[in-house]
């Protein structure tokens, strides 16, 4: 059966250091692979996204990278800061345009 | 654009009752997304619409829900009759067609309380 696994239901760092989240699936064949943030009572907001060909994407702090043999993403944040704290998810599109997300890692950034 | 808009924020029902929840994409999106989220079973995607017409229904969970889109600004999802475990925030999300971008915007979402 399908399944999208996101590495733990929290993470907890010390603020400056560098937050990796992980995502990983089965049975799926994304086209696109996303990350979005979600802040309590707050839909979630698109962040980055990484096409199936692509190995890496970064933007400002945020990078991810794509291993569609180890059907794995990272999602890093570096130098976090406490205003990152959020409920990161991951979210698997393919062609014909649905979308499926994982349950989500819930950061906390400490100062 | 105001982004999606869903009605109501908060519905407070009780079990047996009719509960219809509704979505405004934002004009121009080709795709239209109801999802549920619970703390027990996260995000789950219900169904999703491609130029007004159901794509995949499989995620609804039971002949209870249904969902229409009759025209491009305008979607609603219904339970009927309404029970205690769909109890849950309902989001709507809608993006572009695939190759212009394809993050999915999503609503403030609607909690709903079966009591």
């Amino acid at each position: 059966s399908q399944k999208i696994e996101q590495n733990s239901e929290a993470l907890n760092i010390q603020e400056g250091k560098t937050a990796t989240l992980t995502c990983n699936y089965t049975n799926y064949s994304p086209a696109y692979l996303q990350w979005y943030r979600q802040d309590p009572g707050r839909g979630p907001v698109f962040l980055l996204l990484i096409r199936e060909n692509e190995k890496e994407k970064r933007k400002e702090r945020l990078k991810v990278t794509f291993d569609t043999t180890l059907k794995q993403s990272l999602f890093h944040i570096t130098a976090s800061q406490p205003a990152d704290s959020a409920t990161y998810l991951c979210a698997l599109r393919t062609n014909a345009g649905k979308s499926t997300f994982g349950d989500g890692t819930t950061l906390t950034v400490k100062p | 654009d105001a982004g999606v808009i869903q009605s109501p924020r908060h519905e407070v029902t009780e079990m047996g009752q009719e509960v219809t929840l509704r979505c405004k994409p934002i004009s121009g999106h080709d795709y239209l997304f109801w999802y549920r989220q619970t703390m027990m079973r996260g995000l789950e995607l219900l169904i999703y619409f491609n130029n007004n017409v159901p794509i995949d229904d499989s995620g609804m969970p039971e002949d209870r829900f249904s969902a229409k889109m009759p025209n491009a600004s305008f979607s609603t999802l219904k339970i009927q009759p309404s029970e205690p475990r769909d109890s849950a925030v309902y989001f709507c999300a809608s993006s572009p067609q695939t190759g212009q971008g394809v993050e999915a915007f999503f609503g403030q979402g609607t909690r709903l309380t079966v009591v």
